[in-house]
């Protein structure tokens, strides 16, 4: 079956520590994303990227950071200046502009 | 820039009515627009998209309509059941007809009981 990986589904961590989120698609999309979700509010963009070695800034993009070294993984750092990180994030992917996204499903990350 | 709002409140209904669910935009009227459904703990899952020249698209008991006058669409499930209870949520381009980067309402909650 093809789909998007997240793993893994609950991550912990201290403040002040980077933590990186794994996203992984075998469905052959060239574009991913990374969306933050937080209680009562809508889907925020992190970043986008869509084909191998290039990526752009969604809204939100302060305190974190994402490589794109391969058409199937597109991983996320929560760095220590991201000032709120606990959050869900999502991952999702599409084989192009206006295509509807595939989600995966979610890493809930929760910083202490 | 533009906004989406959806009902914030929980939408309750009982087995079998149909449930109307609604998203409204503020500015400009994209080329398209789509709804998703989520459920707890898990990622949205894609269900229907509409185009700004399409009125209305249906797919099962599933039905959607797009009024670029009102700037709204509606989302409509008939003869709906306990398993439809979930988070549904709109999306259109943050751009006219851009792909890619899709702003999201906060969705709606829908309960269907018994």
């Amino acid at each position: 079956d093809g789909g998007i990986t997240q793993s893994p589904k609950y991550l912990f961590r201290k403040e002040g520590q980077n933590v990186t989120l794994s996203c992984e698609q075998n469905l052959n999309h060239d574009a991913m994303y990374w969306y933050r979700q937080d209680p009562g509010q809508g889907l925020r963009l992190i970043y986008y990227s869509q084909i191998v070695n290039d990526f752009q800034k969604g809204d939100i993009a302060e305190g974190y950071s994402v490589s794109r070294e391969k058409k199937e993984s597109f991983p996320l750092t929560v760095t220590s200046a991201q000032k709120n990180p606990t959050a869900f994030y999502l991952c999702a992917s599409n084989p192009g502009s206006r295509s509807p996204l595939h989600f995966g499903n979610g890493t809930r990350l929760t910083v202490t | 820039s533009q906004k989406i709002e959806q009902n914030s409140e929980a939408l309750n209904i009982q087995e079998g009515k149909t449930a109307t669910l609604t998203c409204n935009y503020t500015n400009y009227s994209p080329a398209y627009l789509q709804w998703y459904r989520q459920d707890p703990g898990r990622g949205p899952v894609f269900l229907l998209l509409i185009r700004e020249n399409e009125k209305e698209k249906r797919k099962e008991r599933l039905k959607v309509t797009f009024d670029t006058t009102l700037k709204q669409s509606l989302f409509h499930i008939t003869a709906s059941q306990p398993a439809d209870s979930a988070t549904y949520l709109c999306a259109l381009p943050e751009i006219y007809n851009q792909g890619g980067k899709l702003i999201f309402g906060q969705g709606t909650e829908l309960s269907v009981k018994p």
